[in-house]
């Protein structure tokens, strides 16, 4: 079955224990992307890759890394998290950038206390 | 990447088409209209997309006025799974960067 898979789904740590969020997908897309969601600010756009060890900053990257060095995957770190950083965190696919149709993982709810 | 605006709720009845509407009156020539919809704290689903000319797929009907200022999804026989948040997104090819989600409108099917 054709997927995105993030994990963990649920994650509660403390500020300033580094954390990685993992997402894997199963269709050999080369593009893939990471968003954070809030109330009342909608989704918006971390980082994404175009391909392997090609990435570049969306909306708000600050205080987030990405590397991409396996088609498959694209793992989302918090060095140092915060509250601020708490969030609803969702991982996406698509064939070839964001003209096609994009896959969004199950989502990652993340709480930094 | 050109504002869209979106009526923040709509109810609809079960079994009618649901027809949501979305103003992009800025929209640029390369730019597309896309759709995807988020069913309470799931993953965004794409529903479709089009650049000038009407689009129906298995899910739903797009329809982009000629002058392009505005567009209306249609879901045909709505179902109770049919609710959730939809999301019109207008953006050119811009291979990635800034893709982005605004309120979208709230649909809520009823038996």
């Amino acid at each position: 079955e054709a997927q995105v898979t993030q994990n963990p789904r649920y994650l509660i740590t403390v500020t300033g224990k580094k954390l990685t969020v993992t997402c894997s997908q199963n269709m050999n897309h080369e593009y893939m992307s990471w968003y954070r969601q809030d109330p009342g600010l909608g989704l918006r756009q971390i980082y994404y890759s175009m391909n392997v060890e090609v990435t570049d900053k969306g909306d708000v990257p600050e205080g987030y890394k990405v590397s991409r060095k396996e088609k498959r995957n694209f793992p989302l770190i918090l060095e140092s998290p915060s509250p601020n950083q708490t969030s609803l965190y969702f991982c996406a696919s698509s064939l070839k950038g964001d003209r096609y149709e994009q896959y969004f993982g199950p989502g990652t709810r993340l709480t930094v206390t | 990447d050109a504002k869209t605006t979106q009526p923040p709720s709509m109810d609809c009845a079960e079994g009618r088409a649901a027809n949501l509407p979305c103003n992009h009156s800025t929209i640029s020539g390369n730019e597309y209209v896309y759709w995807y919809r988020q069913i309470h704290s799931q993953g965004p689903q794409y529903i479709i997309h089009g650049l000038k000319n009407n689009e129906t797929n298995e899910m739903a009907s797009l329809i982009i006025t000629e002058d392009r200022k505005s567009s209306t999804l249609i879901l045909p026989h709505a179902t109770l799974r049919d609710t959730a948040v939809y999301y019109c997104i207008v953006r050119a090819d811009n291979y990635g960067q800034n893709f982005v989600f605004g309120p979208g409108t709230r649909l809520s099917v009823l038996p």
